[in-house]
């Protein structure tokens, strides 16, 4: 069946950095734009970034522009987010989500994953 | 705040019928398609509505999707103890290039 699996939060302090993978499975990975949503505690969620299917086109939210960075490897069926100068309200389950239709780079979101939570703490 | 705006809260009976709108502007309600998700407490969202208006496949027919304008509405009819869950609207915003969400609307069945 269709599953995505995150890995790679954990506790960082202020300023460092992070890597997330999502496991992807069950679709033509290479042929669907994925996405990062991020849902902080208590909190509603927030579009974090996208990546389109082939990898040539990104768009990211304001609040992590030139922080993080989205990439994929379609031979490995897996996306990744980098994240660097990590700051206390980055603290959120990191999401990936695939969108629906294929070779279309925007929502809607279709199949998510369980989430990793990143926590950002001295 | 967040681009979307939804009500942050939302009771009804089992049974009964409940509206949640969500209000945008003509950069991303306006001019690009809806989609709908619903967040059971410590689950990841599941889709609900997407193009507005159409059901993937699984939901049921309870649950519609409308859009007008810059607002959108998910509407769940027959509600039952399960629906208890957050709401969010997402769409694409043209100016900001960016996915939106509303900020949710937490659903209560008395």
């Amino acid at each position: 069946q269709v599953q995505l699996v995150e890995s790679g939060g954990g506790v960082v302090q202020p300023g460092r950095s992070l890597r997330l993978s999502c496991a992807a499975s069950g679709f033509t990975f290479s042929t669907y734009g994925m996405h990062w949503v991020r849902q902080a505690p208590g909190k509603g969620l927030e579009w974090v970034a996208v990546m389109s299917y082939g990898g040539s086109h990104t768009y990211y939210a304001d609040s992590v522009m030139g922080r993080f960075t989205i990439s994929r490897d379609n031979s490995k069926n897996t996306l990744f987010l980098q994240m660097n100068s990590l700051r206390a309200e980055d603290t959120a389950v990191y999401y990936c989500a695939k969108a629906f239709y294929p070779y279309h780079g925007g929502g809607p979101f279709d199949v998510w994953g369980r989430g990793t939570m990143v926590t950002v703490s001295s | 705040q967040s681009v979307l705006t939804q009500p942050p809260s939302l009771s009804a009976a089992p049974g009964q019928r409940v509206t949640i709108s969500c209000s945008g502007n003509s950069s991303n309600i306006g001019n690009n398609y809806v989609s709908w998700y619903q967040q059971l407490p410590g689950t990841a969202p599941k889709f609900l509505i997407y193009d507005n208006d159409k059901r993937p496949s699984g939901i049921p027919d309870r649950f519609s999707g409308s859009k007008s304008g810059t607002s959108a509405t998910l509407g769940i009819t027959g509600l039952q103890t399960g629906d208890e869950a957050d709401y969010y609207c997402g769409t694409w915003d043209s100016s900001l290039s960016a996915v939106v969400f509303g900020g949710g609307t937490k659903l209560t069945v008395l």
